[in-house]
């Protein structure tokens, strides 16, 4: 049973657009949500994270979205530009738990030119 | 300078063979983990290891067994070979106890088995 649940699983965009990923989750005890970018051939890399005690947190272009009461929180990708092409990953984790994460299935966005 | 790295970064070989994965890390974390990312991109934890002592083992074939014989180290070793087993394997470190926290990972070994 998957404990994340993301979608869309792929994502066209158009340079300068906005691109929104949506993760969902059902166990309450979560308290730290990351989201992951991966180029090929790379491993996941550590994007922007958010706790559930506050609703947004944005770093330049990036934005997290969070509904508690929802147990939804998303990506939003200001101004995309081609170098944002990746595959993205939502996770969650409980703290004190050793970090372990659970990871969505990953959107793959493609920003065209 | 790689935080965290890994070796071979691919690997082919033939159903029935028993091979190694080893993976470093220099940032100082006290956590290891593997993690598998099959072919449809889903990440799926196996093991973690907290200061040497295995502290995660997910529903994994016991034909894999993790080794880490430091906290800078964890090796994954993976006998009789199966076609199935052919994804990509991660590892990534992280340091438990920190405020905000988050994994740093290798670059992947894209294990294939024929």
């Amino acid at each position: 049973q998957q404990q994340v649940k993301q979608s869309p699983q792929s994502l066209i965009v158009q340079k300068g657009g906005i691109s929104i990923i949506n993760c969902a989750y059902e166990n309450t005890a979560f308290d730290y949500f990351p989201w992951y970018q991966q180029f090929p051939g790379k491993g996941p890399a550590l994007l922007i994270a958010i706790r559930p005690d506050v609703s947004e947190k944005k770093e330049g272009r990036f934005t997290i979205s969070f509904n508690k009461s929802a147990k939804q929180f998303s990506l939003h990708i200001m101004d995309s530009q081609p170098g944002d092409s990746a595959t993205y990953f939502c996770a969650a984790s409980i703290r004190n738990n050793f970090n372990k994460f659970y990871f969505g299935s990953g959107t793959k966005l493609n920003v065209k030119p | 300078d790689t935080a965290v790295s890994q070796t071979p970064k691919y690997l082919v070989t033939q159903m029935g063979n028993d091979k190694s994965i080893k993976c470093e890390q220099n940032l100082g974390h006290d956590t290891m983990y593997w993690y598998k990312q099959d072919s449809k991109k889903f990440l799926k934890i196996m093991f973690s290891y907290n200061n040497k002592e295995l502290i995660i083992n997910e529903t994994v074939p016991n034909r894999f067994s993790p080794k880490s014989p430091d906290k800078a180290h964890l090796n994954l070793h993976i006998n009789s070979l199966e076609l199935g087993d052919s994804a990509v394997y991660f590892c990534a470190s992280s340091q438990v106890g920190r405020t905000t926290y988050g994994y740093t990972f290798g670059s992947g070994t894209r294990l294939t088995v024929v």
